[in-house]
């Protein structure tokens, strides 16, 4: 199956500065890279998702990158604010298509410091 | 976005008995539903995938027999923690998949479910 590595597991940084979570997976026929947020007790919320056909996805400050070759991808939060203070989740899923399952990282927490 | 509805919020129980949790996709319909369990700082991990109208398909290491998944409908499915005890304690939430023509599906989330077995 699938497994997914997420780095690192937390991060601190300055309000207004960037920041970048990796993501590694294991299995080349992945197709599917959401990243969630999800605050404590809460929902995961999707927040950018990429698919294996495009390298890059943008939406305002954050920003997603895909290196199929590599098998790794990325979060980029640019600008960060307090309410970016999070526990995020990447994840990928295998096809066939109709049946993805999520498999999670293991989550960064991520704390801006004002 | 779409909506998935989870039911109870926050349930106690007594160590032994069996609880429920609900999971529906409000406006949208849902043959595949999926149950996860995550531990206090802890990532979500799969229990199982239920699908509407057939058996649910669970993931190694995960009693099928104490966690009884029913999908009866495409907007419903439920988890039944059999038996539970302590170490049953956890956050369960569920996700469904809303299936959009020429998009892909997208996976959206319930709100989750706090079990504490005492």
């Amino acid at each position: 199956g699938e497994n997914v590595e997420q780095h690192p597991s937390t991060l601190s940084v300055q309000e207004g500065d960037s920041a970048v979570i990796k993501c590694t997976y294991s299995d080349s026929a992945s197709n599917y890279f959401p990243w969630y947020k999800q605050e404590l007790g809460k929902r995961p919320q999707l927040i950018i998702d990429i698919r294996s056909n495009v390298g890059e996805k943008k939406d305002q400050r954050i920003a997603v990158t895909l290196n199929k070759t590599a098998k790794h991808f990325s979060l980029h939060i640019t600008e960060t604010q307090p309410e970016d203070s999070a526990v995020y989740f990447c994840a990928a899923t295998l096809p066939p298509f109709g049946n993805e399952k999520l498999t999670f990282g293991t989550g960064t927490r991520l704390t801006i410091i004002p | 976005g779409a909506v998935v509805s989870q039911h109870p919020s926050r349930v106690i129980c007594k160590s032994g008995t069996s609880v429920k949790i609900e999971c529906r996709s409000l406006d949208f319909q849902a043959t595949t539903m999926f149950w996860y369990r995550q531990f206090p700082k802890q990532s979500l991990m799969l229990m199982a995938t239920s699908n509407e109208g057939s058996k649910a398909t669970y993931e190694q290491g995960v009693e099928k027999d104490k966690f009884l998944i029913n999908h009866a409908s495409l907007t419903l499915s439920t988890l039944t923690v059999t038996s539970a005890h302590p170490e049953d304690s956890s956050f369960y939430i569920c996700s469904a998949r809303k299936e959009v023509v020429f998009s892909g599906n997208t996976i959206y989330f319930g709100e989750g479910s706090w079990l504490t077995v005492v």
